[in-house]
């Protein structure tokens, strides 16, 4: 079955406490991204990869950091998590940035 | 810069009843334009979609007119389901923004209730 796959669905964690959320593909895509989702905003960017070794910022990029070594795993990094990160995260894949985009089903973290 | 706008949910409809989300967009040239469906406790699934002017992506009964003229893509369907209660998402891809990312409106919550 053609999937995104997120882990951990759900985390609370304390200020300061590095944490990463995995995503994996199944579908051989090379465009990779993450998003996050709060209310009244709809989702925001915050990185994307377009191939391994290929990463670029999104919109809202501060605080988070990615990486893309190898075409199916794309995983997002908070090396010092804060309370303004709470949020509902989503990862997304396609062949081409211009395709639609398959999602995971959400991370959700609260930072205390 | 390319920006969508939606109608503020929350709709709330009886079963059987017409759907209309409205949406409209910003952007320079061409973009394409996609509707996206959230199930409660999921994520995003791609509804519809249409790259052009004047094409009508349909799927489930869901229909969205591309029209350049009023810049807008709104979200339609003839007889809604309690099924169909979910958050829907107007999406814009490109040009001016660049195809490597989609930009979202705020979502709409839809209520159906039998």
């Amino acid at each position: 079955e053609a999937q995104v796959t997120q882990n951990p669905r759900y985390l609370i964690t304390v200020t300061g406490k590095k944490l990463t959320v995995t995503c994996s593909q199944n579908m051989n895509h090379e465009y990779m991204s993450w998003y996050r989702q709060d209310p009244g905003l709809g989702l925001r960017q915050i990185y994307y990869s377009m191939n391994v070794e290929v990463t670029d910022k999104g919109d809202v990029p501060e605080g988070y950091k990615v990486s893309r070594k190898e075409k199916r795993n794309f995983p997002l990094i908070l090396e010092s998590p804060s309370p303004n990160q709470t949020s509902l995260y989503f990862c997304a894949s396609s062949f081409t940035g211009n395709q639609p985009q398959h999602f995971g089903d959400g991370t959700r973290l609260s930072i205390l | 810069g390319n920006s969508v706008t939606q109608m503020e949910g929350p709709v709330t409809l009886s079963e059987e009843a017409f759907l209309t989300i409205n949406c409209t967009y910003t952007a320079t040239g061409y973009p394409s334009l996609f509707w996206y469906v959230q199930y409660p406790g999921e994520g995003l699934q791609l509804l519809l979609k249409a790259t052009k002017a004047d094409d009508k992506g349909s799927n489930k009964g869901f229909e969205a007119t591309y029209r350049k003229e009023t810049t807008s893509f709104h979200l339609e369907k003839g007889s809604v389901q309690v099924s169909d209660s979910a958050v829907y998402f107007c999406a814009l891809s490109g040009p001016s923004g660049g195809y490597n990312k989609l930009i979202f409106g705020a979502g709409t919550r839809l209520a159906v209730h039998p």
